[in-house]
């Protein structure tokens, strides 16, 4: 079945201007979270949904970050006021989330929304 | 101290060669650990998991010492398509958090 998918593939904008990147989870994966991986540098985690559970927002790095997810399909991130050092690709990942304390099922990554703050 | 250390290398081997990543994390509640590659500007995909006994999967075997903190990764007889960043990532909290990685790059 299809992937995970992310739009837009590459987004530049302005310093200041808000942006909305937007995740297509694997159709039933009940988990969906969003990385933000700089240039040469890991993964960090910003958020995590799952169900309809109140997300895990510990890894958003400001207030001007924010996510929601309808349901247990597509979830928006959206960056308010982005900065030059919001520049970094945008991951979102989707699993089958279905035991209660391990991540036992394997996370599918999206190819990655790349954004470039001038 | 970050969370999860690898070596960030590189790594320059020989096709055939032998080569052994390791990694350390610094939360002991750690509760469940994986290898994932990662190709030049594509996103992660899953190698491995990694369990306390050890397990192997063809060329490759993972290893998890939960007293050290410490995992490991070993390629047999790599391949020119080994080449990749390998990044350790551990879970806690149904929280993963990636390792810097590992660049490998294998040489024909």
């Amino acid at each position: 079945g299809a992937g995970v998918s992310q739009s837009p593939s590459n987004k530049v904008t302005e310093k200041g201007k808000d942006v909305e990147l937007r995740c297509d989870p694997i159709s039933g994966h009940t988990a969906l979270y969003w990385y933000r991986q700089r240039l040469g540098q890991g993964l960090e985690f910003l958020i995590y949904f799952q169900g309809n559970s109140a997300p895990d927002k510990s890894g958003l790095p400001s207030d001007r970050f924010s996510a929601e997810r309808t349901g247990e399909s597509v979830s928006t991130l959206t960056i308010q006021r982005t900065q030059q050092e919001d520049s970094a690709v945008y991951l979102c990942a989707s699993s089958f989330d279905a035991s209660g304390g391990e991540i036992t099922d394997t996370q599918y990554f999206g190819p990655g929304t790349r954004l470039t703050v001038l | 101290r970050k969370e999860v250390e690898q070596d960030p290398g590189p790594f320059n081997v020989p096709e055939g060669a032998t080569v052994a990543f390791n990694c350390t994390y610094s939360n002991s509640a750690s509760q469940s650990f994986f290898w994932y590659r990662q190709d030049c500007r594509k996103e992660p995909k899953l190698l491995m998991s990694v369990y306390s006994s050890g397990n192997e999967d063809g060329r490759f075997t993972a290893q998890l010492n939960r007293a050290s903190q410490y995992i490991s990764l070993l390629i047999r007889d790599s391949k020119l398509s080994d080449s990749a960043t390998y990044l350790c990532v551990v879970n806690w909290a149904r929280q993963l958090t990636f390792g810097s990685g590992t660049q490998l790059t294998v040489l024909p």
